[in-house]
């Protein structure tokens, strides 16, 4: 079955640049997508078509794509943005969507 | 603003058939730009895409859980639902529901909005 590998962890401190990775054979293909969940809420969409942020997100998020690795960036870290993220894209087909498994954000 | 929310029983006993429903406001699921999905997240997991339906009544599922699941649409109330049959202990988890759009080369994109998520146990 086809997957999106994530790190299971970043850790950075306030004010640094955290830097999240998603990597699978397709993503050269499939635009990716990338959400922010934080305890007991539903994800929110931070990045969609590997790059766009969407209305109302802070622009410190920022999202980046180089072969089969897409990246989200967030500049100048927040204690807020302390969360798990999750990338999603679909596989080589389009058909099938899929979650990688997912990073926890911390800010020390 | 659009808005969706789920709902339905909150404890299943194993074997029997999982039902949500996603009921959606402040817009037209018989939009032709959007399909519908089923995302589910067992606790302290990750996420795990169940399914998604247009609203003609087009489907695709997980091919992991497509022997079990059936998304069907109801126009008529703006709703979507989701049966999940034969469940187990596994299938606990918070359920949400989200839209996403349609794009060429991909039958769907990005999920957003989202519901608030319903938690469904799985226990006798």
């Amino acid at each position: 079955s086809y997957e999106l590998t994530q790190p299971p962890s970043v850790s950075v401190s306030p004010g640094q640049t955290a830097r999240i990775t998603c990597s699978a054979d397709a993503l050269p293909k499939q635009y990716a997508y990338w959400y922010q969940q934080k305890p007991g809420q539903a994800p929110v969409l931070v990045i969609y078509k590997d790059s766009e942020r969407p209305s109302g997100i802070p622009e410190r998020f920022s999202g980046s794509s180089s072969g089969t690795t897409v990246t989200l960036t967030i500049s100048g870290v927040q204690a807020e943005d302390e969360a798990d993220y999750y990338c999603q894209s679909a596989d080589s087909s389009g058909t099938y969507q899929v979650f990688g498994g997912g990073t926890k954000l911390t800010v020390l | 603003q659009l808005q969706l929310q789920e709902s339905g029983p909150g404890l299943v006993k194993p074997s029997e058939t999982l039902s949500l429903t996603c009921t959606v406001s402040g817009g037209s699921i018989s939009s032709s730009s959007y399909y519908w999905g089923w995302i589910r997240q067992p606790p302290g997991k990750g996420l795990e895409w169940i399914g998604s339906i247009y609203y003609s009544g087009s489907t695709y599922y997980n091919p992991s859980l497509k022997s079990r699941v059936t998304i069907s649409v109801d126009t008529s109330k703006n709703q979507f639902s989701l049966k999940l049959s034969s469940v187990t202990a596994a299938d606990t988890a918070v359920y949400y529901c989200a839209r996403h759009p349609q794009l060429v080369g991909a039958t769907g994109g990005w999920f957003d909005p989202w519901g608030q998520g319903t938690l469904v146990t799985v226990s006798s």
